[in-house]
């Protein structure tokens, strides 16, 4: 099945400091989606890609979608302690079924 | 907007018995998904509904697990007998429409926390 290889695994930053992560795969998607899923809750969307080239942003984050269709980045500026989460990408082909990598565990000290 | 439910949060099991975890999405949203998240990794889809129909069961290990939406609105995962590495967070997500459409959300419940010993 498809595979989504997502980095770094964990991040361990200062408050203030920019973050980046990315998500690669072997196969395109038509669809990329970015996650944050906090302690003993379920993943919460951030931000949804549509098209290839696309870069969208919402607040404090960025994410672009791959111009190959292979591959999506996330970016965070300025990062505050309620940015300490685990970040998922996720691709979809079609409407529905997401395929998820391992996530990127982020730890930020004030 | 309420958002979606599930219970029980927690539940610890012997292997080879059985258990069900039930979900209630969000009003009005036609789509019913069931993810299987092992601790450390991303949730990996199990069942998809759309209304009371089965959109997506390839994932779904049909010989100790199955679920059913019969009247489209809430549904049930059932894992019967349960093996030591079904232990994972089950969580249940619904969207209006099948997500992926631009301009619709998937909104994810708690999850409900297996351990089988």
């Amino acid at each position: 099945g498809q595979q989504l290889n997502q980095s770094p695994q964990s991040m361990f930053i200062q408050e203030g400091e920019d973050v980046s992560m990315n998500c690669t795969s072997s196969s395109i998607f038509n669809t990329w989606l970015w996650y944050k899923q906090d302690p003993g809750e379920g993943p919460v969307l951030l931000i949804a890609l549509y098209k290839a080239g696309e870069l969208t942003s919402n607040g404090r984050l960025t994410a672009q979608f791959g111009i190959t269709r292979k591959d999506s980045f996330l970016n965070i500026s300025a990062s505050i302690p309620s940015d300490v989460g685990i970040y998922f990408c996720a691709g979809q082909l079609y409407a529905g079924k997401s395929t998820f990598g391992d996530g990127t565990t982020l730890t930020v000290k004030p | 907007e309420a958002g979606v439910a599930q219970s029980p949060r927690y539940k610890i099991i012997e292997k080879r018995q059985s258990v069900a975890f039930w979900c209630n999405p969000i009003s009005g949203h036609a789509t019913l998904y069931w993810y299987q998240q092992i601790l450390g990794q991303g949730p990996k889809l199990l069942i998809q509904f759309q209304n009371n129909g089965v959109v997506d069961d390839s994932q779904l290990p049909k010989d100790r697990f199955s679920a059913e939406r019969l009247k489209g609105v809430d549904s049930t995962l059932k894992i019967q007998p349960a093996k030591l590495e079904d232990s994972a967070v089950y969580l249940c997500a619904s969207s209006l429409v099948p997500f992926g459409n631009s301009g619709n959300t998937i909104y994810f419940g708690e999850g409900s926390w297996l351990t089988v010993v």
